[in-house]
């Protein structure tokens, strides 16, 4: 992904709404791809993984879906509550596994 | 627990005085990493190890060394710091196939 500069990708909603957050990812043959919270303060923490041989994996409260075609990813979260918020980055591992490259990240306000 | 941790999680230092920073893992990960983190540059893969005694560079290695003597530890070492170093740093580390565990932080500051 690409720097968008100071001002991240920005995604407001109400508490309780679903949130879909965006990802476009750059390299087609990357096979392994991660969604990260970072909270102010704190280093990014995993939130869930998908394989390049699926396209949508769940966990609690949140989904991933995995567009190959495009090369895009999205995090959905449902039930989004104040917690929620914080900037989320997508990352993509390439084959081999050894470098993983982060998308510029989109900060997720909940309003209560 | 199971974690990363570095330190500092603050530094400030002058330019071209060498600086070290820890990291230590307690999972026995064979992946470990370091990233910076700047306001409108996201993070960048400073370094990378996929084992004791193999690292390879990232995206951004200029100015900085590694080493990974051991599969717990694998510091970041500025041998002659400058302001552009001045950032945020992770370390983190993973098992094979699976996504990072991320320390703290070190915020560095260089003058």
């Amino acid at each position: 992904g690409e720097s968008v500069g100071l001002h991240l990708p920005t995604l407001s909603v109400q508490e309780g709404d679903n949130s879909i957050i965006n990802c476009a990812y750059s390299n087609s043959a990357s096979d392994y791809f991660i969604w990260y919270k970072q909270e102010s303060g704190k280093g990014p923490q995993f939130i869930i993984d998908i394989r390049s041989n699926m396209d949508k994996r769940q966990g609690q409260r949140v989904t991933v879906l995995l567009n190959k075609t495009v090369k895009h990813l999205s995090l959905q979260i449902a039930a989004t509550q104040p917690g929620d918020s914080a900037v989320y980055f997508c990352a993509e591992n390439g084959l081999g596994g050894f470098k993983t490259i982060f998308g510029a990240g989109t900060r997720l306000f909940v309003k209560a | 627990e199971a974690q990363v941790t570095q330190n500092p999680r603050y530094l400030i230092t002058v330019t071209g005085k060498k600086l070290t920073v820890t990291c230590s893992q307690n999972m026995n990960h064979e992946y470990m990493s370091w990233y910076r983190q700047d306001p409108g540059l996201g993070l960048r893969q400073i370094y990378y190890s996929m084992n004791v005694e193999v690292t390879d560079k990232g995206d951004v290695p200029e100015g900085y060394k590694v080493s990974r003597k051991e599969k717990r530890n694998f510091p970041l070492i500025l041998e002659s710091p400058s302001p552009n170093q001045t950032s945020l740093y992770f370390c983190a580390s993973r098992p094979a196939g699976s996504g990072y565990t991320f320390g703290s932080g070190t915020r560095l500051t260089v003058v």
